[in-house]
């Protein structure tokens, strides 16, 4: 699987957007890219993916460079409870079903008032 | 839906005892995950079953864990016998096809 470089933590103002970088330099053209959150105490928590469009839904858009070799989620308008570790991760998806996934260090997200 | 289901929260053991984890994934999932947290190692898979059968075990630390899923309904992860550097925090996730849906964890410390 290919690796992801995420920074350990960043800060973000309440009702401020977001902006999680992830690299993904040697990623593969049938890699997606995911991305995970997990709040303290709680198991993690699917936030969005994608293979090289841009993908929005009702938590967050992911922005994917056309190279593939980097990516971005955004939070729109992060709110205290946005506070977590978020996890970037490449995983191909085979027709088998769902594949493990292998979770880095992440990012240790910290939204204040 | 109730999501998936773990019991019990939080087991206290002391070493050498057997434990048992259980799981309940949710309906029309065809996918199961273990996964086990620990501060030092973080997040790793233990073993993970695709319609029932296990396909990947290589994240299971020794023989003295052991994993089935009788039905698509039900999972458990055994502990035989515990020792305390088991003492984690152990997901179950299941899966339609793409994204993995997590339960709450059970917290185990073995003494």
């Amino acid at each position: 699987d290919a690796k992801t470089t995420q920074p350990p933590s960043m800060d973000c103002a309440e009702g401020r957007a977001a902006n999680l970088p992830c690299n993904h330099s040697t990623i593969s053209g049938n890699e997606y890219v995911y991305w995970y959150r997990q709040i303290h105490s709680q198991g993690p928590q699917y936030i969005i993916h994608g293979l090289k469009n841009n993908e929005t839904n009702e938590m967050a858009s992911l922005i994917i460079t056309e190279d593939r070799k980097s990516s971005t989620l955004i939070l729109p308008h992060a709110t205290l409870r946005d506070t977590a570790v978020y996890y970037c991760i490449v995983r191909v998806v085979t027709q088998g079903g769902s594949e493990k996934l292998v979770f880095g260090k992440g990012t240790k997200l910290t939204v204040n008032p | 839906d109730a999501g998936v289901i773990q019991s019990p929260r939080h087991e206290v053991t002391e070493m050498g005892q057997e434990v048992t984890l259980r799981c309940k994934p949710i309906s029309g999932h065809n996918s199961l995950f273990w996964y086990r947290q620990t501060m030092m190692r973080g997040l790793e898979l233990l073993i993970y079953f695709n319609n029932n059968v296990p396909i990947d075990d290589s994240g299971m630390p020794e023989d003295r864990f052991s994993a089935k899923m009788p039905n698509a309904s039900f999972s458990t992860l055994k502990i035989q016998p515990s020792e305390p550097r088991d003492s984690a925090v152990y997901f179950c996730a299941s899966s339609p096809r793409v994204a993995q849906y997590f339960g709450p964890g059970t917290r185990l410390l073995v003494l």
